[in-house]
């Protein structure tokens, strides 16, 4: 079946500093991928939709500016989250989708920890 | 604009006995795709079960059945004769035929004690 990587799973970094994470389609193109995040014991709140070859749209409250998203190819899409401070903390996942009438697929989660 | 409730915020039971996870959405598309997903410690979402808006058959899956009712806008989740192994988040999710993007409830916090 279908198959997303994220890299990394887990990540460390300092305040200040930036953090890039990968989200790969292994065995499929998809054309959308989305980027959610999840605060401990909260929903998967949508951050960003990304179409290969074009701009990102931001959800609503989203610092576009803070959290880059590049899709550069039907297979790759990058999250970097820029200035990284504490409250950027978090887990992160990414979704590749084709045709949603043929589900989503995601990828295992990026917990992120800024110190 | 599209939205999930799962008003259940945690549900505990013991071991063996039935129980249902509701969820209730809104969406003003035609087409559109509900879900289910398992979410364990780990933090992998894990796929049980996808329901298209123009199919609305039940579905069984071993101990596992989902109810669609496009009436009330729900598709409930019930778990028969839990076990400590289903403990876990569980979210219902819904995609839009139009967008694309697939938004979740706030979960469910599923203990099922032995």
């Amino acid at each position: 079946g279908a198959v997303v990587s994220q890299h990394p799973s887990r990540v460390i970094c300092k305040s200040g500093t930036s953090v890039k994470i990968e989200c790969r389609s292994l065995d499929f193109q998809a054309t959308t991928m989305f980027w959610y995040r999840q605060f401990p014991k909260k929903s998967l709140m949508l951050m960003a939709t990304s179409n290969e070859g074009s701009k990102a749209t931001y959800e609503q409250g989203v610092e576009k500016d803070k959290f880059l998203i590049n899709h550069a190819s039907l297979t790759l899409s990058t999250l970097t989250v820029t200035s990284a401070h504490p409250e950027d903390s978090s887990f992160y996942i990414c979704s590749a989708v084709t045709d949603p009438a043929e589900g989503y697929t995601f990828g295992s989660g990026t917990r992120l920890t800024v110190v | 604009a599209q939205k999930v409730t799962q008003a259940q915020t945690e549900i505990s039971v013991v071991e063996k006995e039935d129980v249902t996870l509701d969820c209730v959405y809104e969406t003003r598309d035609t087409t559109y795709y509900l879900f289910w997903y398992k979410q364990p410690p780990s933090g992998e979402l894990v796929f049980l079960i996808r329901r298209n808006s123009f199919d609305e058959q039940n579905e069984i899956s071993g101990r596992y059945s989902w109810n669609f009712q496009k009436s009330t806008s729900s598709f409930n989740f019930t778990i028969t004769a839990s076990q400590v192994v289903d403990s876990a988040v569980y979210f219902c999710a819904l995609g839009s035929g139009n967008t694309g993007k697939l938004i979740f409830g706030q979960g469910t916090t599923l203990q099922v004690k032995p």
